[in-house]
């Protein structure tokens, strides 16, 4: 399994303004990702964070308004920016842990983003 | 394209009675599906998966090819079943893993 921790747990922002979410897993991972979860809505996947290269990104999501990086097998951060009200969402991050296959996600508690 | 589909947002039960959370899928090849399940104030944890075909707190899912359905089932529901149950499958585009949701159904179990 894999202890996944997500700050912040919640924040309020203004319009306009940009924030960054932070993911640390307690042991490497092969693959990390990031979900977006609307009020009301299922989880949409937004991009796959890659060990030291670019993001891949799902339709519909680009890396100027999602920034993502990751540094190292166990970290990762998405970075929101220009928000808007429409922005405000439960961010999640997933891991896959190593020797684990494709559809078993451990899920952080998510940072949830309210946006004024 | 590939897509998971969950037709009820809501589905209430008494306590004893059985359960039947249904998923449908469009693929073109042989999936590999995988029910989640998020309990209150929980984060969102993996149930089953059709591979292991294994019953997890009672609950069992069948693959069925023929209707592309993966049907989440208990016989008797328990008022600590009450979540949010998501059906995902995972696919390879691209290059890239990546596992998809169905929108979801939210089980009530009354007393």
């Amino acid at each position: 399994s894999a202890v996944i921790s997500q700050k912040p747990s919640r924040d309020i922002c203004q319009r306009g303004t940009s924030l960054t979410i932070q993911c640390q897993v307690d042991s490497q991972v092969t693959m990390m990702f990031w979900y977006r979860q609307q009020p009301g809505q299922s989880l949409t996947l937004i991009a796959t964070a890659n060990q030291g290269s670019e993001a891949t990104y799902e339709s519909g999501f680009v890396i100027d308004k999602f920034p993502i990086s990751r540094p190292n097998l166990t970290f990762s951060t998405l970075t929101v920016s220009n928000m808007s009200p429409e922005d405000s969402s439960i961010y999640l991050c997933s891991v896959v842990p190593s020797g684990r296959p494709t559809g078993e996600l451990f899920f952080g508690e998510g940072s949830r983003l309210t946006v004024l | 394209a590939q897509r998971v589909t969950q037709p009820e947002k809501l589905l209430s039960v008494f306590k004893g009675a059985p359960v039947e959370l249904k998923c449908n899928y469009s693929y073109s090849g042989s999936p590999e599906l995988f029910w989640y399940v998020q309990y209150s104030r929980q984060r969102l944890q993996l149930l089953l998966r059709h591979i292991s075909r294994e019953s997890i707190k009672g609950f069992t899912a069948d693959l069925n090819k023929g209707e592309t359905s993966f049907h989440l089932k208990k016989p008797f529901a328990q008022e600590e079943d009450s979540a949010m149950y998501y059906c995902a499958l995972p696919f390879l585009s691209g290059g890239y893993n990546k596992l998809i949701f169905g929108a979801g159904t939210r089980l009530a179990v009354h007393p």
